[in-house]
């Protein structure tokens, strides 16, 4: 069965800093898809960052960077200058290509000290 | 595009009660499932369906029932609520499984049960 781990139940970042999450997973399929969400305090899941298994570039999005590590089954959010607005629950979440169930990590919950 | 609603927002029921969390959405997505979050198990997958008269079950189905009349609806069920149902449930659509689309969340559905 497919796992997506997700080892830091809690950090914390000064603001302006940079912070990883970590994330692994576990699949025997080679075509699969790779997604970070963030859950503000609002409740509202909103996607930050997707990554396609075939290709190697690693994903950007503004301040939000990912290392895909593709042999090692590693897919870690790199947040740089960190705000306080990005205090919130983060979610790392796998789906195989050709289905639609995803599976989803037991979250970080990351904080922003100002 | 109101995206996907999810209504109520908020329920108390007592434990034996019955009621029907309701999840609509205007995008024409084939895929819509139901999530429940618990604190410290992330999001599990209670039911899902990609498309209209097709309904399977996720991780934590027992005690909910699905049924996708339309491709817009997608209700979840609880036959007779137990205190063990105490959670967030999160409705979720997207569409073409052979891209990397993202799910599209509602804003949630606090349940508790006495």
């Amino acid at each position: 069965a497919q796992t997506v781990t997700q080892s830091q139940p809690e950090m914390s970042v000064q603001e302006a800093e940079t912070v990883t999450l970590s994330c692994t997973y576990d699949t025997s399929e080679s075509n699969y898809y790779l997604f970070w969400y963030k859950q503000p305090p609002s409740r509202q899941m909103i996607l930050v960052i997707r990554q396609e298994a075939y290709k190697q570039q690693n994903a950007t999005e503004n301040r939000f960077s990912v290392n895909f590590q593709k042999a090692a089954k590693s897919f870690s959010l790199k947040i740089s200058d960190s705000q306080l607005g990005d205090t919130a629950m983060y979610f790392c979440a796998f789906r195989h290509s050709g289905t639609y169930k995803y599976i989803f990590g037991t979250g970080t919950r990351l904080k922003v000290l100002a | 595009n109101a995206g996907v609603t999810q209504t109520p927002k908020f329920q108390v029921l007592k434990t034996g009660q019955s009621m029907t969390l309701q999840c609509a959405q205007d995008m024409n997505h084939e895929y819509m499932s139901w999530y429940r979050q618990d604190p410290g198990m992330g999001l599990r997958l209670i039911h899902y369906s990609v498309g209209a008269g097709i309904t399977d079950q996720g991780e934590v189905p027992n005690g909910y029932n699905v049924s996708r009349s339309t491709t817009e609806d997608f209700p979840l069920r609880l036959l007779s609520a137990a205190p063990s149902q105490t959670s967030v449930y999160f409705c979720a659509s997207t569409y073409d499984r052979d891209r990397a689309n993202v799910l599209t969340f509602g804003a949630g559905s606090r349940l508790t049960v006495l």
